[in-house]
């Protein structure tokens, strides 16, 4: 059972345009809601969290959107830059401090 | 900032020895160590979580006397590897919580890279 479904799976986009990476969870004990950005052969870096009292959290170009009704969140990347060109993977968690990943999504920023 | 240093980055080994990884975190106290295994352009699994002194708890469907994992300090604990074969090369990567921090305070190694021939 895929408890964090992420969309879409690739993305391209041109330089200074926004990317968008969509995310939907099942399981509504996730109170944590975290981003996280992977080079390759590299570990994941944060990029930027959220809590579900929060429908959004902006930092720097980053955006995090978040509907707690609909159990989704979102990750908008304004100005893309062709350095922002990475896996980006979405996460939840719970009390038990597990985080359970989306599949990831390849994004290719053009320049 | 938080900072957790994996070692090493890669390494190859030939098929029935084990390898060790080590996952330390520089400058906090990790009470909780997480262990995840990677393969090409996939998600990260889980494979196990630990706390310093206690047994690791493994995910459902992985081997615990295949990959042996110690914290058995505050600051490092070790993936090992036993009797690789080439099916376990994969990507490996620790992460690492300190106590009292808020929900956010994972912290990930940089990763290692096993290749079993």
């Amino acid at each position: 059972q895929q408890q964090v479904k992420q969309s879409p799976q690739s993305l391209i986009v041109q330089k200074g345009g926004i990317s968008i990476i969509n995310c939907a969870y099942e399981n509504t004990a996730f109170d944590y809601f975290p981003w996280y950005q992977q080079f390759p052969g590299k570990g994941p870096a944060l990029l930027i969290a959220i809590r579900p009292d929060v429908s959004e959290k902006k930092e720097g170009r980053f955006t995090i959107s978040f509907n707690k009704s609909a159990k989704q969140f979102s990750l908008h990347i304004m100005d893309s830059q062709p350095g922002d060109s990475a896996t980006y993977f979405c996460a939840a968690s719970g009390s038990n401090y597990k985080l359970t990943f989306g599949k990831g999504t390849l994004l290719t920023v053009n320049p | 900032g938080a900072v957790v240093s994996q070692h090493p980055s890669w390494v190859i080994c030939k098929s029935g020895t084990s390898v060790k990884i080590e996952c330390r975190s520089l400058d906090f106290q990790a009470t909780t160590m997480f262990w995840y295994r990677q393969f090409p352009k996939q998600s990260l699994m889980l494979m196990a979580t630990s706390n310093e002194g206690s047994k690791a708890t493994y995910e459902q469907g992985v081997e615990k006397d295949k990959f042996l994992i110690n914290h058995a300090s505050l600051t490092l604990s070790t993936l090992t590897v036993t009797s690789a074969h080439p099916e376990d090369s994969s990507f490996y990567i620790c992460s690492a919580r300190g106590p009292g921090r808020t929900r956010g305070g994972y912290t990930f190694g940089s990763g290692t890279r096993l290749t079993v021939v």
